[in-house]
């Protein structure tokens, strides 16, 4: 299976900053990675697939970029909405399809 | 509006069974494959299991695998996974999710979850 790590696990950021998290694969798994964004008590929702694609109605602030091993979630400028725990999926080599351990982000 | 609504957790112990479900609506539900993933309290995500659009093709997780049944009702717009033999490492929340596109494993909707607690 591949296997998914995030940095950081966790990150303190106040409102209006730019904030990056990385996911790194075990083996290339080319375009074939998803963001996701959950708030606490919430269902996951999809932010970013194929490393770089915007989900329909999620705001641009959210960018994500990367191929191969490593990829970035990108927030341009945080918002008090942002403030959740975000996690990293491959799509590549499934069944299983694997996710990242989350990032969380919170107030500074 | 897509909705997907869990039930059917609860408290079970050890060794014991219990059948989820996940009704679906806004969306013609026979046209998707569908996916059980699981959330230990203060955990990640882990995907359990996918069944293809039309209930023919099944696939589990290694941790679950001979002891959970997906399955599906399409004239009823439900999802379904029996749990047996259940662990006390099952204790979770049980999300249903669509698949947005022919068993790619991309989840663009996502039930409520349905608290799973298997405890003596």
């Amino acid at each position: 299976d591949i296997q998914m790590t995030q940095s950081p696990s966790s990150l303190s950021a106040s409102v209006g900053d730019r904030v990056t998290i990385t996911c790194r694969a075990s083996q290339s798994i080319s375009s074939y990675l998803n963001w996701y964004q959950q708030k606490p008590g919430k269902a996951p929702k999809l932010l970013i697939y194929a490393a770089s694609s915007l989900q329909s109605g999620v705001p641009s602030r959210f960018s994500g970029s990367g191929s191969g091993t490593d990829f970035t979630l990108t927030i341009s400028s945080l918002q008090p909405e942002d403030f959740a725990t975000y996690y990293c999926q491959q799509s590549y080599s499934t069944p299983p399809s694997t996710f990242g351990p989350g990032t969380k982000v919170d107030i500074k | 509006e897509v909705q997907l609504v869990e039930s059917g957790g609860g408290l079970v112990q050890p060794g014991g069974s219990l059948r989820l479900s996940c009704a679906a609506s806004g969306f013609t539900f026979s046209s998707y494959w569908m996916h059980w993933v699981r959330q230990a309290p203060g955990k990640g995500l882990v995907w359990v299991s996918r069944i293809n659009s039309d209930g023919s093709s099944t696939s589990y997780a290694d941790s679950v695998k001979g002891r959970f049944t997906i399955s599906r009702d399409n004239a009823k717009n439900t999802l379904y996974l029996q749990m047996n033999s259940l662990r006390a490492e099952d204790t979770a929340v049980y999300y249903c999710a669509r698949d947005e596109d022919y068993g790619d494993f991309l989840f663009d909707y996502w039930g409520q979850g349905t608290l799973v607690t298997v405890s003596s």
